[in-house]
């Protein structure tokens, strides 16, 4: 069936270096993906809103000049999570829809990142 | 904005049945979810409903709604340890790109 790749699964960064995670549709296209934020034992959090080929959608109170995305293509957002801080320690997961059906069970997770910056 | 709440905790015996409740109260939701999420993992669709919807059987999993309190329940028969995971309660808006707003989540545990 289909599945969301992200990568890489937990990640451990120094503060004040830039990580990217990655999110793949792999076998199908999807013009909006999401990221999402979890801290522990809490809810996610919905950051951004990706759009293929332009700027993506930021939620209130996210900033969008430390957690960039890109959406260059069909099948592939980035989040940059740049200057890293201890605060920015978190479980990101993205979830991707395939845009040829709108059903709701059409849309899929990735299986998370979890940074820690030290 | 939209706000969707669920319980924290919830313990049950093994065998029973698991009754998770969530309110939510976007009146444009379309869809409503149950995902679940296991330590450290992503999360798994498990059901959802359509909002023209009162209830929804899969095996195990009922999902009802009521729309017009908007309150949605996952009842989960014959609890299993396997069952233990973290619930989480969702709901979206119609549009092409909607986002979905996720509870707080409910801790499942079993007890033997």
């Amino acid at each position: 069936g289909a599945v969301v790749s992200q990568h890489p699964s937990w990640v451990i960064c120094k503060s004040g270096t830039s990580v990217k995670i990655e999110c793949r549709s792999l076998d199908f296209q999807a013009t909006t993906m999401f990221w999402y934020r979890q801290f522990p034992k809490q809810s996610l959090m919905l950051m951004a809103t990706s759009n293929e080929g332009s700027k993506a959608t930021y939620e209130q109170g996210v900033e969008k000049d430390k957690f960039l995305i890109n959406h260059a293509s069909l099948t592939l957002s980035t989040l940059t999570v740049t200057s890293a801080h201890p605060e920015d320690s978190s479980f990101y997961i993205c979830s991707a829809r395939d845009q040829l059906n709108r059903e709701a069970e059409k849309l899929f997770f990735g299986s998370g990142t979890q940074l820690s910056v030290l | 904005g939209e706000d969707v709440e669920q319980s924290l905790f919830l313990s049950v015996r093994e065998g029973d049945s698991s009754v998770i409740n969530c309110t939510y109260t976007d009146s444009s939701s379309t869809y409503l979810y149950w995902y679940k999420q296991e330590p450290g993992a992503g999360l798994q669709l498990l059901t959802y409903i359509f909002s023209n919807m009162d209830m929804k059987q899969d095996q195990r999993l009922t999902v009802l709604l009521n729309k017009k309190d908007k309150h949605l329940s996952l009842r989960i028969a014959d609890t299993q340890t396997g069952d233990s995971a973290i619930y989480f309660c969702a709901e979206e808006g119609y549009s092409s790109a909607s986002k979905i707003i996720f509870g707080s989540g409910t801790r499942l545990s079993i007890r033997p």
